[in-house]
């Protein structure tokens, strides 16, 4: 099976400009992921999508929005860019089991 | 935070050497998952050990889980220098957040050829 895809994979914003970024899991996987990765921060859950809804989400503010569609692909959205929006952006997909599978991530830039 | 601890922050081997690395978590855990990342890019899942195991072995991975201690560790050995790269713990969430992953602050292991 193809592996878990993320587009774009680098971005380039300014401040308070918007970003969508897109995640197409495995097939069969209909749960995913989204995680935040700072250096400061390290690694941070944005939230879980399963058929279609939103099932958990982290601690971020609401500029941070993810939305699942029929075919299990997500998207998450962050509204009005700032500086500490520059990370890598990772989705993981999971089928059922405990593992979960990571794409390669969106590196976004803030300027 | 939930957010576990990794130690040693880095190491420094030369290849054919052991390397082991450590993990601490604060909560009860159904189960522990050491993913690999290679310099900024996608993580790549390891080894998962559910917390009635104490041992488990893949390839030249060895994880050991000690609930009572909340702690982890995973040996690799005979390292090669493809061995390069930020390795991390990651454990669940509770209840239905179980399929969130909190992640280690991550070993940076290097491999000298």
């Amino acid at each position: 099976k193809a592996g878990v895809t993320q587009t774009p994979r680098y971005l380039i914003k300014t401040r308070g400009q918007q970003v969508t970024l897109s995640c197409s899991p495995i097939s069969g996987h209909r749960s995913v992921s989204w995680y935040q990765q700072t250096p400061g921060q390290g690694l941070q859950f944005l939230f879980e999508y399963f058929s279609e809804t939103q099932r958990n989400k982290g601690n971020f503010p609401g500029r941070f929005s993810g939305r699942q569609f029929s075919n299990s692909r997500s998207e998450m959205n962050v509204s009005t860019l700032e500086l500490g929006d520059s990370a890598l952006y990772l989705c993981a997909t999971r089928e059922g089991t405990d593992t979960q599978y990571f794409g390669p991530g969106t590196r976004l830039t803030v300027l | 935070s939930q957010q576990g601890e990794e130690d040693p922050q880095a190491l420094s081997i030369q290849e054919g050497e052991n390397a082991t690395m450590n993990c601490s978590y604060k909560t009860s855990i159904n189960n522990l998952q050491w993913y690999r990342q290679n310099s900024g890019r996608g993580l790549v899942h390891l080894i998962l050990i559910r917390s009635n195991e104490r041992e488990k072995h893949s390839g030249r991975l060895r994880v050991t889980l000690d609930t009572s201690k909340k702690s982890s560790s995973l040996l690799i050995t005979a390292s090669r220098a493809a061995d390069t790269a930020s390795y991390f713990c990651a454990t669940g969430g509770q209840g239905t957040g179980a399929n969130n992953l909190f992640f280690g602050t991550g070993t940076r292991l290097t491999v000298i050829p």
